[in-house]
């Protein structure tokens, strides 16, 4: 089946540097890739729509300063947190769209759990 | 009102019973419906979609949808200790998007 790779799983880093995270489809090319934020306990939260080649769309109240896309390829999207807070710390997941062609289907990755310090 | 609407829960049932999730959204115009299971502390994954008003059965899953009502469900028979997760809806969007709901927590009790 489909497989979106997400790494890294987890990352610890000090306040004030920047963390890159990296998701990949494996065995299909993703025409959209989407990152969101999960707190504890709390929903889903859409951060930013990717589609290769062109500038990420980012949801209202999400800073496309601090939080950089990038989607270099049909099977790579990046996403890195500048200057790293403390209220930063969160799991972030990706999710690729293009394994269910026709399909709006998600193949999610497993995630990174960022805590900075 | 949420675009995506789900009771939070708890819901707990127990096992071998049949859990019943459910799901409300507000676009008139969505084409396409998901349920996503997610464990506590990893990234969701797909149970099922549907796009058709009626049931779609997979296995123990079988998910409802009912257009004119703005409706969808998901059903699981003989439910699992495993099954124990929360259960996310999510409703397509034309622009490819999808819209979750809160998601609902189930616990199934052995």
């Amino acid at each position: 089946g489909a497989v979106v790779s997400q790494h890294p799983s987890w990352v610890i880093c000090k306040s004030g540097t920047s963390v890159k995270i990296e998701c990949r489809s494996l065995d299909f090319q993703a025409t959209t890739m989407f990152w969101y934020r999960q707190f504890p306990k709390q929903s889903l939260m859409l951060m930013a729509t990717s589609n290769e080649g062109s500038k990420a769309t980012y949801e209202q109240g999400v800073e496309k300063d601090k939080f950089l896309i990038n989607h270099a390829s049909l099977t790579l999207s990046t996403l890195t947190v500048t200057s790293a807070h403390p209220e930063d710390s969160s799991f972030y997941i990706c999710s690729a769209q293009g394994a269910v062609s026709g399909a709006n289907v998600l193949t999610f990755g497993a995630g990174s759990r960022l805590t900075v310090l | 009102q949420k675009e995506v609407e789900q009771n939070s829960g708890p819901l707990s049932v127990p096992e071998g019973a049949i859990a019943s999730l459910n799901c409300t959204y507000s676009d008139r115009g969505s084409q396409s419906f998901f349920w996503y299971r997610q464990y506590s502390g990893k990234s969701p994954e797909l149970i099922m979609f549907i796009y058709s008003n009626g049931d779609k059965e997979d296995g123990r899953f079988t998910a409802q949808l009912n257009k004119a009502s703005q409706y969808v469900s998901l059903l699981i028979r003989d439910s699992q200790p495993s099954d124990s997760a929360t259960y996310l809806c999510a409703v397509g969007t034309n622009a490819g998007k999808s819209t979750f709901g809160d998601g609902t927590t189930l616990t199934v009790k052995p």
